[in-house]
């Protein structure tokens, strides 16, 4: 059974940073990429960032091109977003996600965790 | 990028009743369009992939078609447990950009 588990959100100041973490299980990991997903209080999904199955491919919105990294570590089954330069308006509940059919980068979101929220506030 | 519209924004429908959804992209997109169905403080759940696929454990009043720029979600007879927002992601090229999202409320 495939499990994603969010953690690292919290309350941070506008221009600092954090890293949010990722944990999978029930599924072989390596095989799979994966890409985050946020959700603002009120708004709709907004698609954030994609890495491929072995970390060599990874697309980014532009909202946040250039201030989040997504990455992964295949050795702790853990997906990861590093997030620089934070703004108020990334103040949204982050979730993880894998696609749904393995290797390939483009592809549906089959599995999601709960979500992890991130308070950007000075 | 390619941008994702949906029509409508919202809706109020009662049970029983057959609900659709439209969504449209700014360019062919392959067909490579999947549907979310969206509740609060749930996480996002696939119901539809590849246009008209439906996921599996989705129920079968669920359905989704259209090709090229142009796709239809539908529920054909509307159940208390599908209330819900729903939302259409393209999957064609990176951003993998989502709809707006359609609420789907009872009347």
């Amino acid at each position: 059974q495939v499990q994603l588990v969010e953690s690292g959100g919290g309350v941070v100041q506008p221009g600092r940073s954090l890293r949010l973490s990722c944990a999978a299980s029930g599924f072989p990991f390596n095989n799979y990429g994966m890409q985050w997903v946020r959700q603002a209080p009120g708004k709709g999904l907004e698609w954030v960032a994609v890495i491929s199955h072995d970390g060599t491919t990874r697309f980014y919105s532009d909202s946040v091109k250039g201030r989040f990294i997504i990455s992964r570590d295949n050795s702790k089954n853990t997906l990861y977003l590093q997030m620089y330069s934070l703004r108020v308006e990334d103040t949204t509940v982050y979730y993880c996600a894998k696609v749904r059919a393995p290797v390939v980068v483009a592809a549906p979101l089959g599995s999601w965790g709960q979500g992890t929220l991130v308070t950007v506030s000075s | 990028d390619i941008q994702m519209t949906q029509s409508p924004s919202s809706l109020s429908a009662s049970v029983g009743d057959k609900v659709t959804i439209t969504c449209q992209a700014s360019q062919d997109i392959n067909d490579y369009l999947s549907w979310y169905q969206k509740k609060p403080g749930k996480a996002p759940k696939l119901l539809i992939f590849d246009a008209s696929n439906l996921e599996t454990g989705v129920p079968l009043r669920f359905s989704g078609s259209g090709s090229g720029t142009d796709f239809t979600f539908t529920i054909n007879s509307l159940e208390p447990e599908d209330i819900a927002t729903y939302y259409c992601q393209q999957y064609d090229n990176p951003p993998f950009t989502f709809g707006p999202g359609t609420k789907v409320d009872f009347k």
